[in-house]
């Protein structure tokens, strides 16, 4: 079945550090792709998404570049913030009508002044 | 953009007693809803999903009898925790996909959780 495999985490890093979590994914057909994080206690809220190969997503310094070819969509920032401190989640979405998202099991980022 | 409304936020209980949780979505109809299972530091499990006027579909080792959930109307579906053990303590999440064409948001939007404790 459709699945989702993240790096493990956690990721410490300094203000500033550049910042790659990669996330490769299975799927059968064209999914669609998200990145979503969560702050300590909430939800998720959704951080960017591409809809098809070659798309790249990008929301708030973060961008992602769905790559068919590697099956990856690997989150990239060029310079974190402590608030950028949250887990991050990779998930796809079958093309079927009405299924469910897929997440990774998330990546911890912890980012220090 | 899309909003779903998770009540409530936190809730302590005893076991042996039911806890219901809403989830709503307050600016676009919702045919269909997921439910979400997520413990300290994993990921999500979807639990069930769930379509507007029919019975939900559950996962695989999910009980059916335990989460109950009702999908009712468009805009409402409620997971209701029955006679509730420490072991169902957990944080959960609903998650509504919009109908194609509304133009609100991505198809999926999150509500904000809910904090189960059993006691």
């Amino acid at each position: 079945g459709d699945s989702v495999t993240q790096m493990e985490g956690p990721v410490t890093l300094s203000e500033e550090a550049f910042l790659t979590i990669n996330c490769t994914y299975t799927a059968t057909g064209y999914p669609s792709l998200f990145w979503y994080v969560q702050y300590p206690g909430e939800g998720l809220q959704l951080l960017l998404k591409a809809t098809k190969a070659d798309d790249k997503g990008s929301n708030k310094g973060f961008e992602a570049t769905y790559r068919k070819e590697t099956t990856s969509f690997h989150l990239e920032k060029g310079s974190v913030q402590v608030s950028d401190s949250a887990v991050y989640f990779c998930a796809l979405s079958a093309m079927q009508a009405g299924t469910a998202l897929i997440f990774g099991k998330g990546t911890t980022l912890s980012v220090s002044s | 953009g899309a909003v779903v409304s998770q009540h409530p936020s936190w809730v302590i209980c005893k076991s042996g007693t039911s806890v219901k949780i809403e989830c709503r979505s307050l600016d676009f109809q919702a045919t269909t809803m997921f439910w979400y299972r997520q413990f300290p530091k994993q990921s999500l499990m979807l639990m069930a999903t769930s379509n507007e006027g029919s019975k939900a579909t559950y996962e695989q080792g999910v009980e059916k009898d335990k989460f109950l959930i009702n999908h009712a109307s468009l805009t409402l579906s409620t997971l209701t925790v029955t006679s509730a053990h420490p072991e169902d303590s957990s944080f959960y999440i609903c998650s509504a996909r919009d109908n194609p064409g509304q133009g609100k948001g991505h198809g999926y939007t999150f509500g904000s959780g809910t904090r189960l404790t059993v006691v």
